[in-house]
């Protein structure tokens, strides 16, 4: 168990709708990272928070936004959602320490799939 | 459409045996690596890193080695034992403030009894 926890589990939903997927990141940790993870395009870095502010984008949809929350914890949001979509999206975090490495631990993941 | 999976490197190996999985990492400016173990239907685990500093780096049964000049990165498994039967991801950033991880494609390590 890595400490990052994911909700939900499994999502399945509609073309166009809107999700929002939630993460907690390890306690102490100020980082969280977003990844997508589909079967033609393998582990992709959609976006990076630290202690609330946006500090890096991957390559996010402009239908997808990310937040992350006072108590640290982040919510991605999917909207106008398309079959392409359907993926895992993992939540990752990190106590990113400056000058050290800043390993990130994965939570379990989301899988979304949409019909 | 079709949708066309990756096409996973595949790793067989007799239990007891080591285990060597490559990984050829695409950018020199990268300072830091690791290696995640990922199960079917879980998140990528986390098992070593090596920074750029360093070309070897030892943990429980496992040993990186990093070498710089041709990029190459590669874990060692000794002794695979069935429960390491996973995919095997190799990831680097970048150094300067760039904090993202960029993935390999990944390796199918199968343990055979």
């Amino acid at each position: 168990d890595s400490g990052v926890t994911q909700t939900p589990k499994h999502l399945i939903t509609a073309t166009g709708q809107r999700v929002t997927l939630r993460c907690s990141p390890r306690s102490g940790d100020l980082s969280v990272y977003w990844y997508q993870q589909s079967l033609d395009q393998g582990l992709q870095f959609l976006i990076h928070y630290y202690n609330g502010e946006e500090r890096a984008k991957g390559n996010i949809l402009e239908r997808f936004s990310a937040q992350q929350f006072p108590d640290l914890h982040s919510e991605l949001n999917l909207s106008s959602l398309e079959l392409g979509d359907s993926a895992l999206y993992f939540c990752a975090s990190s106590a990113l320490w400056r000058g050290g490495t800043d390993t990130q631990y994965f939570g379990p993941g989301t899988r979304l799939t949409v019909l | 459409g079709e949708s066309v999976g990756l096409h996973l490197p595949t790793l067989s190996v007799q239990e007891g045996d080591n285990s060597i999985i490559n990984c050829a990492y695409s950018n020199s400016a990268s300072d830091y690596f690791i290696w995640y173990k990922q199960e079917s239907g879980k998140g990528p685990q986390f098992i070593i890193d090596i920074r750029s500093n360093m070309d070897k780096r030892q943990g429980q049964r496992v040993t990186v080695l990093l070498n710089k000049t041709v990029k190459h990165l590669s874990l060692q498994i000794a002794a695979t034992q069935p429960g390491d039967s996973a995919v095997y991801f190799c990831a680097e950033k970048l150094s300067g403030s760039a904090r993202q991880l960029t993935f390999g494609s990944g390796t199918q390590l199968t343990v055979l009894p």
